[in-house]
């Protein structure tokens, strides 16, 4: 079965740089996009970009486009999601999710369970 | 960038009501509108895609209708597990731009 596994909570401090990563399964890694979307606390989803896993082509939206990476690794079948300079505007839950279908326009299927970033003095 | 946005914020319903939750985008999106299911501490679930049709397991009493700039999510007669907060997300032209959600609370 397709499971995306993400890495664990973490307390960063303002300034820092967090990186965040989705462990894949269960399915061709390199055949479906996968995108990151991160939610506030009491708050609603925010998509922050996209990675396409077979050639790591990268679309970030405008707010985040200066200090977000998302990478790959084909090897471990796993995606990242590194977010730089954070203030405690960025303390959120993010997720990793997979497109439902292997195209570039569909939402997703399937969802990694979030990983709660803190960021405080 | 495409806007989404959704109404009500909120809504109280009872066990067995009729809910319904309107999505509007500000520039069509023909049927690129997918409706997803969250409830506290979980992940989104994808009850909807293509405007209309139900994801695989999902209840039919969800229904999905629009095209467009207009879209409506309908929950014909709404059930425990049906309080939650929903969110519309369009997935055309390149942008995945979700709505500010819909919470469905017990009147």
């Amino acid at each position: 079965q397709v499971q995306l596994v993400q890495s664990g909570a973490e307390v960063k401090k303002p300034g820092a740089s967090v990186k965040v990563s989705c462990k894949t399964s269960g399915y061709a890694f390199t055949s479906f996009y996968m995108h990151w979307v991160r939610q506030a606390p009491g708050q609603g989803l925010e998509w922050m970009g996209i990675i396409t896993t077979s050639g790591g082509d990268t679309r970030y939206a405008e707010k985040f486009q200066d200090r977000v990476t998302m990478t790959r690794d084909t090897s471990t079948s796993t995606v990242y999601m590194e977010l730089s300079r954070l203030t405690s505007d960025d303390s959120a839950v993010y997720y990793c999710a997979r497109a439902r279908q292997v195209a570039t326009s569909t939402p997703y299927g399937y969802w990694g369970q979030g990983t709660l970033i803190t960021v405080s003095s | 960038d495409i806007q989404m946005t959704q109404s009500p914020s909120t809504l109280s319903a009872s066990v067995g009501d009729r809910v319904t939750i309107t999505c509007r985008a500000s520039q069509s999106i023909t049927n690129s509108l997918a409706w997803y299911q969250q409830t506290p501490g979980r992940a989104p679930k994808l009850l909807i895609y293509k405007a209309s049709i139900l994801e695989s397991g999902v209840p039919s009493r969800f229904s999905g209708s629009g095209s467009g700039t207009e879209f409506t999510l309908t929950i014909s007669s709404l059930q425990p597990d049906d309080f939650a907060t929903y969110y519309c997300q369009q997935y055309n032209k390149y942008s995945w731009m979700f709505g500010q959600g819909t919470k469905v609370e017990i009147k």
